[in-house]
């Protein structure tokens, strides 16, 4: 079974801290994500990453970064945390198979105060 | 762009059926999957169409048709366990890597 680790399942951060969510990813998945989930917004691409060292903007990526420098790895960057920034986040991986589904973690509920 | 659209909520009765309809607008299509999602848990994958008709696994079962931009998940024999979200995502191929566009799901509850 696929298993992905996020280090935090709860987080309490204070406005314009710098906050790192880690993700790891046990089947050697060449393609890694980052979501957030809001109440009626659904979940919303931040940022992904289909190789190492490579990144790409998904659909809300104003105020994070991301770093994979290794393949099982994938770091969510809240560079200063805003409190429009609390939600859930997840991680997620798959294979670059079109037909690969999403293998999510059991998310990070981070709260900015 | 990618729109997508589902109902918010639905509610069925224990051991009936449920169709939770899909609709989508994307460009680039390449594949449609469903995710069940417990409250406070992970999204897990359910199904994944990319070619119209019917896909059955068990209980589950989920139709696509392109042409439509027109997705359901239909679940038979409803247990109290199947009360949970339901999403619908859509993968683009037009982005560059493989990722899922998510609908804003369908909570299903299931009452006696």
């Amino acid at each position: 079974d696929v298993k992905v680790t996020q280090s935090s399942r709860y987080l309490v951060k204070r406005t314009g801290e710098k906050v790192f969510l880690e993700c790891v990813q046990d089947m050697d998945h060449e393609n890694m994500f980052w979501y957030r989930q809001d109440p009626g917004l659904g979940l919303r691409l931040i940022y992904f990453s289909y190789d190492v060292k490579m990144k790409e903007k998904g659909d809300i990526p104003e105020g994070y970064s991301v770093s994979r420098e290794k393949k099982e790895r994938f770091s969510l960057i809240l560079e200063s945390a805003s409190t429009n920034q609390t939600s859930m986040y997840l991680c997620a991986s798959s294979l670059s198979n079109y037909n690969s589904p999403l293998h999510f973690g059991n998310g990070t509920r981070l709260t900015v105060t | 762009g990618q729109n997508i659209d589902q109902p918010t909520e639905m509610t069925a009765t224990e051991g009936a059926i449920v169709q939770i309809n899909c609709t989508y607008q994307t460009s680039g299509f390449n594949g449609l999957f469903w995710y069940q999602q417990h409250a406070g848990e992970a999204p897990t994958f359910l199904s994944y169409n990319v070619l119209d008709g019917l896909e059955e696994k068990g209980r589950f079962s989920s139709f696509l048709s392109r042409s439509k931009g027109y997705s359901y998940l239909l679940l038979k024999e409803l247990q109290m366990k199947d009360s949970a979200s339901y999403l619908c995502a859509v993968r683009s191929g037009s982005t560059g890597a493989n990722n899922l566009f998510f609908g804003t799901g369908t909570r299903l509850t299931v009452i006696p």
